[in-house]
C-alpha cells in the first residue's frame, strides 16, 4: 500500500489554464514537502508545510496543508510550459519514516 | 557550489556484475540518502546515513551495500546485479535529519540491468 496517494497521476493542460495537483494520507502528516523533477534531472524542493492550514506561494506556486494535516494541494496559476515536469509531495506520516507520493505528471501545451 | 553530485549517470550491467553508484555533496551535509525511482512507485528509499561512521537500512535495502567513511561521500554497492535493480537510483542530502530540513538531490544515476 502507498502511504501517500496522489492525483492525479497525468494532467494535460491548455498554457494559462490553472489545475491543482492533490497529495492525500490516511494518517497525519509531519513535514510535507513539494518537489519538482524535470526528465533526467533530481528532485527541485519547492516548499514545505507544518502547520494545519498553512499556505505558501512561491511565484504562480501556492501549497497549502489542511486543517487535519492530512492532504496538501499543490495548485499552478496561469500554467506555462515551464512548469512542465513530475510534483511529488514527500512527507513523514508515522513520525519516524518518510515517504514519498507516486508523483503526477504534467504536462502544458503551448 | 555543486551540490550533490552522482556518477555515473548511466550505466548498463549485466546480470550477476557488480558497480558502485557514486554520490558526493559540499554542503557539509550530515545525512545522506539512496532512494530509487521506479515507473508509478514514487521513491523509495534504500540507505541512509546520519554522519560519517554510521548508516541504516531503508525501505528497500536488499540487494545493496553502503559505506560512509567521510561527511562528503555516500556510495551505493550493488554486488549481484539483478534484472529488479533495473532503476533510476538518487543520492540526496540534508543539513538535519527529515522531516525538518529538505533534501537535496542529485541528477541521478539511470542503471538497467539485462
Amino acid at each position: 500500500s502507498q502511504e501517500l496517494e496522489q492525483s492525479p497521476q497525468s494532467l494535460i493542460v491548455q498554457e494559462g489554464k490553472n489545475l491543482t495537483i492533490n497529495c492525500t494520507s490516511s494518517k497525519t502528516l509531519y513535514g510535507l514537502y513539494w518537489y519538482k523533477q524535470k526528465y533526467g534531472e533530481g528532485l527541485i524542493f519547492l516548499m514545505m508545510l507544518q502547520k494545519g492550514g498553512e499556505e505558501k506561494s512561491h511565484e504562480k506556486i501556492t501549497a497549502k496543508l489542511d486543517e487535519k494535516k492530512q492532504q496538501s494541494s499543490l495548485h499552478i496559476t496561469a500554467s506555462q510550459p515551464s512548469h512542465a515536469g513530475i510534483y511529488l509531495c514527500g512527507a513523514d506520516v508515522t513520525g519516524n519514516q518518510f515517504y514519498f507520493g507516486t508523483g503526477t505528471s504534467l504536462t502544458v501545451i503551448p | 557550489n555543486a551540490g550533490v553530485t552522482q556518477t555515473p549517470k548511466f550505466r548498463i550491467l549485466k546480470i550477476g556484475q557488480s558497480m558502485t553508484l557514486q554520490c558526493a555533496q559540499d554542503m557539509n551535509h550530515n545525512y545522506m540518502y539512496w532512494y530509487r525511482q521506479d515507473p508509478g512507485m514514487g521513491l523509495k528509499l534504500i540507505y541512509y546515513s546520519v554522519g560519517a561512521g554510521i548508516t541504516d537500512k531503508g525501505e528497500v535495502p536488499n540487494g545493496y551495500n553502503v559505506s560512509r567513511s567521510t561527511t562528503e561521500d555516500f556510495p551505493l554497492r550493488l554486488e549481484l546485479a539483478a534484472p529488479s535493480q533495473t532503476s533510476v537510483y538518487f543520492c540526496a542530502s540534508s543539513y538535519i535529519g527529515l522531516p525538518s530540513s529538505p533534501l537535496h538531490f542529485g541528477n541521478g544515476t539511470r542503471l538497467t540491468v539485462t
